[in-house]
């Protein structure tokens, strides 16, 4: 949608590991954002982007870094997978001259056993 | 106490009816405000976006901002069953660079 790949849309981890999420954008927006969403929390962001290298923390970062080393890929790194991560985790992008994060991605539905 | 408050829902009415979708927040700072519709198992949308207090009509669709009350609403005229989806409120802080949204209102339009 809009030029969002997220990948992989569906992936089932185990507690511990690592795992890391793609955002890939061919639009050249320069924010990028990295929600989760969960029953009864709507979207909550965790990181976000307002450029290359350029990253802030969100709301609920702990356990999340990212890291965007070019302009169209953002990546979500769950350094050690833990149960309460479980999630559908969507990416979202800005137009630059725009205000609003008008367009998302798909979704990855992780699951951490 | 969370920033936006969405009216929880879930909402099921009749095609054709008026559908009144409702959030409040309490940050002072939020600039520009947001509707987004999500069908089950997609991404959320953009579905219109307002920045000052009043109206803005599209299609069937009007956003309504009160920032005296800090009260927004989407009305939804002449419902069809392809309305049937989760509608999420998000609000804007331009100094902050980013969004907060409500939990969002499942709305089920019946044929």
């Amino acid at each position: 949608d809009a030029g969002i790949t997220q990948s992989p849309r569906h992936k089932v981890t185990e507690t511990g590991t690592p795992v890391t999420l793609r955002c890939h954008q061919t639009e050249n927006h320069r924010y990028m954002y990295w929600y989760r969403q969960d029953p009864g929390h709507g979207l909550r962001l965790i990181h976000y982007s307002y450029g290359v290298k350029d990253t802030d923390k969100g709301e609920v970062s702990d356990g999340y870094s990212v890291s965007r080393s070019k302009t169209e890929d953002f990546l979500l790194t769950l350094e050690s997978a833990t149960s309460s991560q479980t999630s559908v985790y969507f990416c979202a992008i800005r137009e630059s001259q725009g205000r609003t994060e008008a367009f998302f991605g798909q979704g990855t539905r992780l699951t951490v056993v | 106490q969370k920033e936006v408050e969405q009216d929880p829902g879930p909402l099921s009415v009749p095609e054709g009816a008026i559908v009144s979708l409702n959030c409040t927040y309490s940050n002072s700072a939020f600039q520009y405000f947001m509707w987004y519709r999500q069908y089950s198992r997609k991404g959320p949308e953009l579905l219109m976006y307002t920045y000052s207090s009043g109206n803005k009509e599209d299609g069937r669709f009007t956003a309504q901002v009160d920032k005296s009350s800090k009260y927004i609403s989407l009305f939804i005229r002449d419902s069809q069953p392809s309305d049937s989806a989760t509608y999420l409120c998000a609000m804007y802080n331009t100094n902050a660079g980013k969004s907060t949204f409500g939990d969002g209102t499942t709305l089920t339009v019946k044929p």
